[in-house]
């Protein structure tokens, strides 16, 4: 079965510092795998996604993943964290299903 | 761009009240999907659409009917509104070519009296 869990509810940064969101996911198969970005009363963003290509993937605003089938890891990370990127943050895996996982705030401090 | 308009933002409604929630896609998805968003509960599936005139159950379709007359539309419908479907409303749309990604609305979020 699959499944998708993020293992932070919420992280804090300060503004400059890496960001780092963490999510595991479990499929029998190799699954299809994206993060959205939800600002505050607004619908979920694509930010990037994992469809078996390349391994490390580059999403927008600066975000980028790498897909570790060994850890079925799917870890989003951004060298420098800005204000605007204090959002929510999903890890979503599809495979014959869309799960996500229960999301990540991330807050940053000035 | 895929664009998704979800055509409420902001509703206030009475319990009771019959609802009409609208979304429409501009990329000829097949797969339409509607998501309701809780505090501590995540994205919860209400029902999907993979054809026109075809529907199916999410996990959470009590309370809720949905309609697809035009591959373009796909409408949720609480029947007779009550408070706890107070919520963030989410719908979203997905080819069945492509690399499988969900386009979503802005939302609509809706508050029952």
């Amino acid at each position: 079965a699959q499944s998708v869990t993020q293992l932070d509810s919420h992280v804090s940064v300060s503004e400059g510092t890496p960001v780092l969101l963490r999510c595991n996911y479990s499929s029998s198969y190799s699954p299809s795998l994206f993060w959205y970005v939800q600002h505050p009363n607004k619908g979920l963003q694509l930010l990037l996604k994992y469809t078996s290509a390349a391994t490390l993937v580059k999403g927008i605003n600066g975000f980028e993943a790498e897909f570790k089938k060994s850890e079925t890891s799917f870890h989003l990370t951004k060298p420098s964290a800005h204000m605007s990127d204090a959002a929510e943050y999903f890890c979503v895996t599809a495979y014959d299903k869309v799960i996500f996982g229960p999301g990540t705030s991330l807050s940053v401090i000035p | 761009d895929v664009k998704v308009t979800q055509s409420s933002r902001y509703l206030v409604k009475r319990t009771g009240e019959k609802v009409f929630l609208e979304c429409v896609q501009d990329m000829d998805h097949e797969n339409m999907f509607w998501y309701r968003q809780d505090p501590g509960l995540g994205l919860r599936l209400i029902y999907f659409s993979y054809d026109v005139k075809m529907k199916e159950k999410g996990d959470i379709p009590e309370g809720y009917s949905v309609s697809r007359e035009k591959k373009e539309r796909f409408s949720l419908i609480l029947e007779s509104a009550s408070t706890n479907q107070t919520s963030m409303y989410l719908c979203a749309s997905k080819g069945t070519s492509g690399t499988g990604e969900l386009f979503f609305g802005e939302g609509s979020r809706l508050t029952v009296l």
